[in-house]
């Protein structure tokens, strides 16, 4: 079973709204890692955990706020978006983020339209 | 220059050919590479995932890296419809995620 599960698969949100995207994996992966990609372009990394703790976080707005409450899921907390964050939100997750065993499978995304 | 080099494409076969997809790199120190295939509008599936040089085989699909030559190539034989995606390459070092910027492809029945 290589599934990571994302929820919702769609979302509309306004720009004053708040909203959380959720993602889940029964892998027993131990990194797991939020990406966005726009419409034709490959996905950008924004935060990855490594044990549930925060390793890297690639200088995204404070309105994305990550949460790791344990290591099957993580979500991403969205407030006061701008319409320009409108993308697919695609979560991933490996054995290690370090070591041999790095191999990232991903989720479905969730497309965010932010209005 | 950029960490990892795609071409775009689009590139578009007929049905039954052998694909060949490329990217180059930069960095001779960089050691895990991995192909993803990705259909419109849903998330990037792995294909295949390779450490260090050599060439990797599963079914239609062949993964080869020469690391002299900093070149990472995706072979796909017996080329379906259904193969018609785009393939991203991409490296992962150290702390660092590079994906290339995709080569759509389309194959023609």
């Amino acid at each position: 079973d290589t599934e990571v599960t994302q929820t919702p698969k769609h979302l509309v949100m306004g720009m004053t709204n708040k909203k959380s995207l959720k993602c889940e994996q029964h892998m027993g992966h131990r990194a797991m890692y939020w990406y966005k990609q726009k419409a034709k372009k490959p996905p950008e990394l924004m935060f990855v955990y490594s044990y549930e703790k925060l390793s890297i976080n690639e200088s995204v707005p404070s309105r994305f706020s990550p949460e790791c409450p344990n290591s099957s899921l993580l979500n991403l907390h969205l407030h006061a978006l701008q319409p320009e964050d409108s993308a697919l939100y695609l979560c991933a997750s490996s054995q290690e983020f370090y070591g041999d065993r790095r191999q990232a499978f991903f989720g479905q995304g969730t497309r965010l339209t932010v209005v | 220059q950029k960490e990892v080099e795609q071409d775009p494409g689009p590139l578009s076969v007929p049905e039954g050919a052998i694909v060949s997809l490329n990217c180059t790199y930069s960095n001779s120190a960089f050691q895990y590479f991995m192909w993803y295939r990705q259909y419109s509008r849903k998330g990037p599936e792995l294909l295949m995932y390779t450490y260090s040089s050599g060439n990797k085989e599963d079914g239609r699909f062949t993964a080869q890296v020469d690391k002299s030559s900093k070149y990472i190539s995706l072979f796909i034989r017996d080329s379906q419809p259904s193969d018609s995606a785009t393939y991203l390459c991409a490296i992962h070092t150290g702390n660092q995620f590079y994906f290339g910027t995709g080569t759509s492809l389309t194959v023609i029945p």
